[in-house]
């Protein structure tokens, strides 16, 4: 099955830097690649995916790439807040969504 | 108007014992699933339903059965419950070519 490796575990940022997650999958069949952000207490929300036709997109300040050779996308935030604080998941798809481990990211005022 | 709703919220169990958790979607969507989130948040799926048919099965135990009566309801029944099923469950659903997954608040379960 589908195998989604997630980096870094934990990302410490200062507000108004630039915040980037990395993840890589191994199922060259999967064609869609979400990224969730999850709150303490919360459900996983969507706030941006990609889909493997595209190999950039963007919205406000942030942003996703997708390498399809290399099996490899990226999730860019800039410019970031205290509310961007939460744990940030990536996945890969075809049919069902296969998540990675997650990285929790702080942004410090 | 809740798009995905799953009930109970929390649910507090002693070992052994057989219990259910409900989900219910109104997006009109043809696939639900099951993941669980252990203590360390990862997000691992159970279960995938695509218009009433199971379609994906990890490997989880046969304590775990889930039912889907109609496109719009994904229920999870659990028998024997141990110490290691306390875990975040969470409901979604999505539209099968689209891929967007909408995910319900989550079940607390705790087995004591």
């Amino acid at each position: 099955g589908e195998n989604v490796e997630q980096h870094p575990s934990t990302l410490s940022v200062q507000e108004g830097d630039s915040a980037v997650i990395k993840c890589t999958y191994s199922d060259s069949a999967s064609n869609y690649f979400p990224w969730y952000k999850q709150e303490l207490g919360k459900r996983p929300q969507l706030i941006i995916d990609i889909r493997s036709n595209v190999g950039e997109k963007k919205d406000q300040r942030i942003a996703v790439t997708l390498n399809k050779t290399a099996k490899h996308f990226s999730l860019h935030i800039t410019e970031t807040q205290p509310e961007d604080s939460a744990v940030y998941f990536c996945a890969a798809s075809m049919y069902a969504l296969n998540f990675g481990k997650g990285t929790s990211l702080l942004v410090t005022p | 108007d809740t798009a995905v709703s799953q009930t109970p919220k929390y649910l507090v169990t002693q070992m052994g014992n057989d219990k259910s958790i409900k989900c219910e979607q109104n997006l009109g969507h043809d696939t639900m699933y099951w993941y669980k989130q252990d203590s360390k948040k990862f997000l691992k799926i159970m279960f995938s339903y695509n218009n009433k048919e199971l379609i994906i099965n990890e490997t989880v135990p046969n304590r775990f059965s889930p039912k889907s009566p109609d496109k719009a309801h994904l229920n999870l029944h659990i028998n024997s419950l141990e110490l290691g099923d306390s875990a975040v469950y969470f409901c979604a659903s999505s539209q099968r070519d689209r891929g967007e997954a909408f995910f319900g608040q989550g079940t607390r379960l705790t087995v004591v």
